[in-house]
């Protein structure tokens, strides 16, 4: 059974540029979160998508936008980068209306310069 | 609004010592508590759910406690060893229908052989 997968592992990115992150979850959920983790700093919620609708979104600006796709995966797009922007993106996928337990991939480590 | 803290920042222990990491949040009304084990550059690893009716969680040398009514969790760690060593964070499930955790900054761990 094949847990949450991200792509890629690691990205370096100039300011003012655009990424795409990527998310699979475990086989058998259907929500997907999001969240931000800066060096030395615990996660920071982004937001979370079900049935390819945006659910609930933390203080994040407008630059940060997802997408959930028909297959429950998903995408995280950050337009403008900045610097403080560099952290790893963690992706986490549960199932809505079970047992509050979310499982979280290996990230991706996001360095803009 | 939910913070989550946890003390101490960071523990240096000898091999062999059994340790006690806290967690400490401000809002009762959670759902579950999650503590969770990072290495450096890595993702999260999942090592103990609590679900909001339980009181104590275990999984080998680890032991969890929850406190709803005092805000409070500890993780229990029993003859600790090198490997032990990492970033526990620990997390709570919001109140609030969506299935949001709100992280912890963490206890940095070493474990000296």
């Amino acid at each position: 059974d094949a847990g949450v997968t991200q792509s890629p592992t690691h990205l370096i990115k100039t300011r003012g540029q655009q990424v795409t992150l990527r998310c699979s979850p475990k086989s058998g959920h259907d929500t997907v979160s999001w969240y931000q983790q800066a060096l030395g700093q615990g996660p920071q919620f982004i937001f979370q998508y079900y049935e390819e609708e945006e659910r609930q979104r933390g203080n994040f600006p407008d630059r940060f936008s997802g997408h959930q796709f028909p297959n429950y995966s998903s995408e995280l797009n950050v337009n403008a980068l900045l610097l403080g922007d560099s952290a790893l993106y963690l992706c986490a996928s549960s199932l809505l209306g079970q047992t509050y337990e979310q499982y979280f991939g290996p990230g991706t480590r996001l360095t803009v310069t | 609004k939910q913070e989550v803290t946890q003390i101490p920042a960071a523990l240096s222990v000898p091999e062999g010592e059994n340790l006690v990491l806290n967690c400490s949040f401000t809002d009762s009304a959670i759902y579950n508590l999650q503590w969770f084990r990072q290495d450096p550059g890595k993702g999260l690893t999942s090592l103990l759910l609590i679900q909001s009716s339980q009181r104590e969680q275990t999984s080998g040398r680890l032991n969890a406690s929850l406190d709803k009514s005092s805000g409070r969790s500890t993780l229990y760690i029993a003859a600790s060893q090198p490997g032990d060593s990492a970033t526990y964070l620990c997390a709570v499930y919001t109140n609030t229908g969506f299935q949001k955790l709100v992280f912890g900054t963490g206890t940095r761990l070493l474990v000296s052989p």
